[in-house]
C-alpha cells in the first residue's frame, strides 16, 4: 500500500484565498484524523471521521474550517477565507478500528503558507 | 478533557548513551499511550505503545515504562544512533469509551552527538 496520500505537499496563498487540503487514507481503514502541526500549539486535532462521517470537530478553529469525506478513499479540509494565522503543517492519518491497535498511520502533510 | 505534559522540550545526547523522555497525563481514564517519531520532512510514525495493563515494554532499543498511579510513562532509547535523531511525541487515550482521539504531547526534539 502507498500509504496516506496527502496533496498538495506544499501551497502558498494570499490572505482571504480559499485553501482546499486533499488526502487519500489507507485503503481498507474506517478512521481518518485531521491534524495541524505548529511550533507553538503542536500537534492538534480539528477533526476525525468514522467510516465516512464527522465524529468530533471539537478541534476545529473557526466557521472558516470545514472537512468533508464524500466517500471511504477521499477526504478534504477547506479554508475560506485562509488568514496567516492559519499557516502550518496540516496532516491527515487514518487507522481501522478492525486492528484494534489504535495506531494512526500519517502522511506527509501539507506545508500551508498564507501571505 | 486530556492534558499530556512532556519533557524535556529538547534532549541532545552522545551517541551511545541512553535517552529518557517523559510524559504526564491528567485523566485517569486513560489507557493507552502510544510514542511516534516524527522525521524531519515527514509525518510521526508509531514505535512502541504500552497499554494500562503493562508496567513496561521493549522493542529492540526502546523501551517505555507506565506508573498509573503517577500517571506518568517515559520513553527509554538505549545505545543511542544518529538514525534515532528525531522530533518524539507521546500521546494517551482511553479507548474502553470507543475512543479514538490521541492527545499528544508538544514533542522533545532528541539530537544524537556522533
Amino acid at each position: 500500500d502507498a500509504g496516506v496520500i496527502q496533496s498538495p505537499r506544499h501551497e502558498v496563498t494570499e490572505m482571504g484565498q480559499e485553501v482546499t487540503l486533499r488526502c487519500k487514507p489507507i485503503s481498507g481503514h474506517d478512521y481518518l484524523f485531521w491534524y495541524r502541526q505548529t511550533m507553538m500549539r503542536g500537534l492538534e486535532l480539528l477533526i476525525y471521521f468514522n467510516n465516512n462521517v464527522p465524529i468530533d470537530d471539537s478541534g476545529m478553529p473557526e466557521d472558516r474550517f470545514s472537512a468533508k469525506m464524500p466517500n471511504a478513499s477521499f477526504s478534504t479540509l477547506k479554508i475560506q477565507p485562509s488568514e496567516p494565522r492559519d499557516s502550518a503543517v496540516y496532516f491527515c492519518a487514518s487507522s481501522s478500528q478492525g486492528a484494534r491497535s489504535y495506531e494512526q498511520y500519517f502522511g506527509p502533510g501539507t506545508r500551508l503558507t498564507v501571505t | 478533557g486530556e492534558n499530556v505534559e512532556q519533557h524535556p522540550s529538547t534532549l541532545s545526547v552522545q551517541e551511545g548513551d541512553s535517552a529518557v523522555i517523559k510524559c504526564t497525563y491528567s485523566d485517569s481514564a486513560s489507557n493507552y499511550f502510544p510514542w511516534y517519531k516524527q522525521e524531519l520532512g515527514k509525518g510521526p510514525q508509531l514505535i512502541i505503545d504500552i497499554r494500562s495493563n503493562v508496567g513496561e515494554k521493549k522493542d529492540q532499543r526502546i523501551a517505555v515504562t507506565l506508573n498509573k498511579t503517577a500517571k506518568h510513562f517515559s520513553l527509554h532509547i538505549t545505545e543511542t544512533q544518529p538514525e534515532d535523531s528525531a522530533v518524539y511525541f507521546c500521546a494517551a487515550t482511553a479507548t474502553n469509551f470507543g475512543n479514538e482521539k490521541l492527545t499528544f504531547g508538544t514533542g522533545t526534539r532528541l539530537t544524537i552527538i556522533p
